[in-house]
């Protein structure tokens, strides 16, 4: 059974670009999250997906977006990139039937360089 | 608002010694508590998680940790550490207050293990 998957492992951007960032769940998940983490801190919540919504999302600008497709299989876009875009993203997944006891289990990241 | 405080960066223990983690959080209501590993340029693992019942939760790896409610503390303890326990802890709490789960993360701790 595979786990959360993550694509790409790293990439490099410049400021002003726009990246793409994949996402698949954990088999059996319908909820994905998104996490930013920068070097020396804890991973901070951008957003939830789920039934192809976004139905919360964390302190974080609109060049921040998302989607969720049908297979459940999740993208977090980033516009107009920033120097402190920089970071580790992580995504996690859960399941939505577990209600509020569900475990969120995260994927290796993808580290994002932005020159 | 919720938060996690983590209040030592570094730790360093000596192999086959015990270990102690601190971890105090702020949450209005019943909270939910994890504490995930993270190695060098890897995703986060979970370690174990407290929902309710017993405050004194087994995990993987030989770890376990105490809810305290008095203190609104969750520290996490392993008896002998390995080598290969070297890495990144973090403690989280599961927010619910907009009846979805999301994740705040404390700044982590750092466990180096000297031979």
């Amino acid at each position: 059974d595979a786990g959360v998957t993550q694509s790409p492992t790293h990439l490099i951007k410049t400021r002003g670009q726009q990246v793409t960032l994949r996402c698949s769940p954990k088999s059996g998940h319908d909820t994905v999250s998104w996490y930013q983490q920068a070097l020396g801190q804890g991973p901070q919540f951008i957003f939830q997906y789920y039934e192809e919504e976004e139905r919360q999302r964390g302190n974080f600008p609109d060049r921040f977006s998302g989607h969720q497709f049908p297979n459940y299989s999740s993208e977090l876009n980033v516009n107009a990139l920033l120097l402190g875009d920089s970071a580790l993203y992580l995504c996690a997944s859960s399941q939505s039937d577990r209600g509020n006891r569900n475990e969120q289990f995260f994927g290796p990241g993808t580290r994002l360089t932005v020159l | 608002a919720q938060s996690v405080t983590q209040p030592d960066i570094h730790i360093t223990v000596s192999e086959g010694a015990s270990l102690e983690l601190r971890c105090n959080y702020s949450y209005g209501a019943t909270p939910y508590l994890f504490w995930y590993v993270q190695s060098p340029g890897q995703g986060l693992q979970l370690l174990l998680k407290y929902f309710s019942g017993d405050t004194l939760v087994q995990g993987i790896k030989g770890f376990e940790a105490e809810f305290k409610r008095s203190q609104s503390s969750f520290n996490l303890r392993k008896p002998s550490v390995h080598w290969s326990d070297a890495a990144e802890y973090f403690c989280a709490v599961g927010d619910m207050n907009t009846g979805f789960q999301k994740l705040v993360f404390g700044t982590g701790t750092r466990l180096l293990v000297s031979p």
